[in-house]
C-alpha cells in the first residue's frame, strides 16, 4: 500500500531532550516536506527536500533540523525541544520530476502529536 | 511570507444544502493552487491541484474554480452530506516561495 508513515504518533517529552520524528514513504517520491499545525493557523512548512541530499528551509525552520540521506526517509530532529514546539506535525511527499513538485498533490502521513513540557 | 486566506472560518449547513467557500492568494508569480480535505483524526487528502486561470475541476459533488488574475479559488459542494464534514484547506505555491496553506474552512453538515 502506497503510504507515508511517521513515528512516533504521540510523544510527550521535556524541554531540552533531543528527539527525532521519523518519516518514510514508499512511493519513490522526490519531494518531501515537514509541516506543523497549530490551532487557528494553517499548516506551516518547516523544511522541505527536493531530492536526496537537498534540503531547504520552509517558513518556520528555527529549532528544527532535517536530513535526506535516502530518498524514502526524511527525519525531523529537535535538538533541544522547547514548549513552543508543542504541536501536531505532518510529513508529506509528492512526485517532483524536474522540480515540478508544485503541480503534484502531496500525500500526508498520519501526524505526530508532540507535547514538550 | 505571502498570505493565503480562507473564508468563512467555519460553516454549518443542513444535509442536502449546497455550499461554497473561498480561498484568496496573491496573484503575482502564481504557480499552483491545491485544495485538501482534512477529516478529524486523519491526514489531509488532496482534492484538486489547479494551475490555469479559469480552470474548473470536479470530483463527484465537489468542484473548484480558479481565478489567478484576481487571486481566488472557490470550492463548491453540491447536496452536502454528513460525510462531507471536514476542514477544507487550500495551499498556494508562488514562484520563489514555499507552499503556504490557508487556515482552513471547517464544514459541519447536520443530518
Amino acid at each position: 500500500e502506497a503510504q507515508v508513515t511517521q513515528n512516533p504518533r504521540y510523544l510527550i517529552t521535556v524541554t531540552g531532550k533531543k528527539l527525532t520524528v521519523t518519516c518514510s514513504q514508499n512511493m519513490n517520491h522526490e519531494y518531501m516536506s515537514w509541516y506543523r499545525q497549530d490551532p487557528g493557523l494553517g499548516l506551516r512548512q518547516i523544511y522541505y527536500s527536493m531530492n536526496v541530499e537537498v534540503t531547504d528551509k520552509g517558513d518556520v525552520p528555527e529549532g528544527y533540523k532535517v536530513s535526506r540521506k535516502e530518498k524514502r526517509n526524511f527525519p525531523l530532529i529537535l535538538e533541544s525541544p522547547s514548549p513552543n514546539q508543542t504541536s501536531l506535525y505532518f510529513c508529506a511527499s509528492s512526485l517532483a520530476p524536474r522540480d515540478t513538485f508544485h503541480y503534484n498533490e502531496q500525500f500526508f502521513g498520519p501526524g505526530t502529536r508532540l507535547t514538550v513540557l | 511570507i505571502l498570505n493565503v486566506e480562507q473564508s468563512p472560518q467555519s460553516l454549518h449547513v443542513q444535509e442536502g444544502d449546497s455550499t461554497n467557500f473561498t480561498c484568496s492568494f496573491p496573484s503575482s508569480n502564481f504557480y499552483a493552487l491545491h485544495w485538501y480535505r482534512w477529516e478529524t483524526a486523519k491526514s489531509p487528502e488532496a482534492l484538486f491541484v489547479m494551475t490555469l486561470n479559469g480552470d474548473e475541476k470536479k470530483k463527484g459533488r465537489i468542484s473548484a474554480t480558479l481565478n489567478t488574475k484576481e487571486g481566488y479559488s472557490y470550492l463548491y459542494i453540491k447536496g452536502s452530506q454528513p460525510e462531507d464534514s471536514a476542514t477544507y484547506l487550500c495551499a498556494s505555491h508562488i514562484y520563489g516561495q514555499n507552499f503556504v496553506f490557508g487556515p482552513g474552512t471547517r464544514l459541519s453538515v447536520l443530518p
